[in-house]
């Protein structure tokens, strides 16, 4: 088991840049979340697919950030245009009954 | 009436102590309790859960208490080691759904 592949794992960016992060999940996880992770706000919830098929999209995070799976074993979530307040952790995980299993995220950050 | 707390912020304990982390949360539509474990440069992993029908889920050094009635929990770790200093969250969900509320989390040090 290899786990939630999480690329890369570090991430500078200038502001205004796009930025496409990466995930792979644990094969025969039918959810995929994303979730930005800061010291301040916590674990916030971006995205979160069952199936393949969007079901929430993040409400504030609309504007600029865009999820997309694009099979079974790969997502990616794009931040267009970037600002300085989206340094963080991005973190994708996979759900099964209720568990979710983490990878280890992304730190991006955007001078 | 989302929302999770916890308690204390951070926590240093003695090696040997046991850890007492708290947990509270305001809908009363949660059973479903997974307390997550993330270490410095990983992502949280799960640690234990428990449902609301009990009161109780031991896991080793680690054991849940909960409470129903006062929508409290807490996670106790018995005989803490140096490896189990991490951040602790806990959180909570409805069996079936898929939205999952984190906590805050506590951040714990346990010195040798």
């Amino acid at each position: 088991d290899a786990g939630v592949t999480q690329t890369p794992r570090h991430e500078v960016a200038e502001k205004g840049q796009t930025i496409i992060l990466k995930c792979e999940p644990v094969s025969g996880h039918n959810d995929l979340f994303w979730y930005r992770q800061t010291k301040i706000q916590g674990l916030e919830l971006l995205s979160y697919f069952r199936s393949k098929s969007l079901m929430e999209d993040g409400g504030a995070f609309k504007d600029r950030f865009k999820a997309e799976m694009l099979n079974s074993s790969f997502s990616t979530l794009k931040i267009q245009p970037t600002e300085p307040k989206d340094s963080a952790v991005y973190l994708c995980a996979g759900g099964d009954q209720n568990t979710l299993y983490f990878g280890a995220g992304t730190r991006l950050s955007v001078l | 009436q989302q929302q999770v707390r916890q308690s204390p912020q951070s926590l240093t304990v003695w090696e040997g102590e046991t850890a007492i982390l708290n947990c509270s949360y305001e809908n009363s539509a949660f059973d479903y309790f997974p307390w997550y474990q993330q270490f410095p440069g990983e992502g949280p992993a799960l640690l234990i859960s428990i449902l609301s029908v009990s009161d109780k889920k031991e896991d080793g050094r680690f054991t849940i208490f909960f409470n129903k009635r006062e929508k409290k929990l807490s996670l106790h770790i018995a005989d803490s080691q140096p490896g189990d200093s991490a951040t602790y969250f806990c959180a909570a969900s409805r069996t079936g759904g898929y939205k999952v509320v984190f906590g805050s989390g506590t951040r714990l040090l346990v010195s040798p």
